[in-house]
């Protein structure tokens, strides 16, 4: 089956720095993948959609400036997190969506991913 | 008012138990359903699609209703393994995301 992998699958910053995040498909080409968050007890709710060779969208009441996504190519994503703070801690999570698939909810893999933890 | 609104249990159920869990959505313009489990600290994982017509797939049985905005799923002969959070998700027309609920908390107990 189809494979998403995150790095790091955990990282501990400090207040004030950058991290970034990187989603790969790695036996399929994804033109949209969607970038995820979700807090202790609560839903996964949507940062933003990343497609591939454009700017990504942003949900509403995500700062764009802060999350910088980029998209490089068919088969990586990648979410900064700018000069995180201790309430940008959160479980961090993409997913892909194979090229080509009509449907995006039917086709789309997570990554196991990535835990931050801001002090 | 959230998108997909599911009681968070927990719920805890002897092996070989029969439990049914409820959701509900609000926008009745909601396209497709699909229940995921999620384990502790995992990524969610797809286990079932909802239709209308109702489906199974082993001993779980998933149903929806869309005249009550509403989507079930019941899982017979719980094992110690079914223990996890299961993930009411839809998606919306014109949509290209999940629309998550926040998890029901399942623990299958010897």
């Amino acid at each position: 089956g189809a494979v998403v992998s995150q790095h790091p699958s955990r990282v501990i910053c400090k207040s004030g720095t950058s991290v970034k995040i990187e989603c790969r498909s790695l036996d399929f080409q994804a033109t949209t993948m969607f970038w995820y968050r979700q807090f202790p007890k609560q839903s996964l709710m949507l940062m933003a959609t990343s497609n591939e060779g454009s700017k990504a969208t942003y949900e509403q009441g995500v700062e764009k400036d802060k999350f910088l996504i980029n998209h490089a190519s068919l088969t990586l994503s990648t979410l900064t997190v700018t000069s995180a703070h201790p309430e940008d801690s959160s479980f961090y999570i993409c997913s892909a969506h194979p090229s080509g698939v009509a449907g995006f909810a039917y086709e789309q893999y997570f990554g196991p991913g990535t835990r931050l933890t801001v002090t | 008012r959230k998108e997909v609104e599911q009681d968070p249990g927990p719920f805890n159920v002897p092996e070989g138990a029969t439990v049914a869990f409820n959701c509900t959505y609000s926008n009745s313009a909601s396209q497709s359903f699909f229940w995921y489990r999620q384990d502790c600290r995992k990524e969610p994982k797809l286990l079932m699609s909802v239709y209308s017509s109702g489906n199974e797939d082993g001993r779980f049985t998933a149903q929806l209703n869309r005249a009550s905005q509403y989507i079930s799923l019941l899982i017979r002969d719980s094992k110690l393994s079914d223990s996890a959070t299961y993930l009411c998700v839809v998606t919306q027309t014109g949509a290209n995301n999940l629309f998550f609920g926040t998890g029901t908390r399942l623990t299958v107990i010897p």
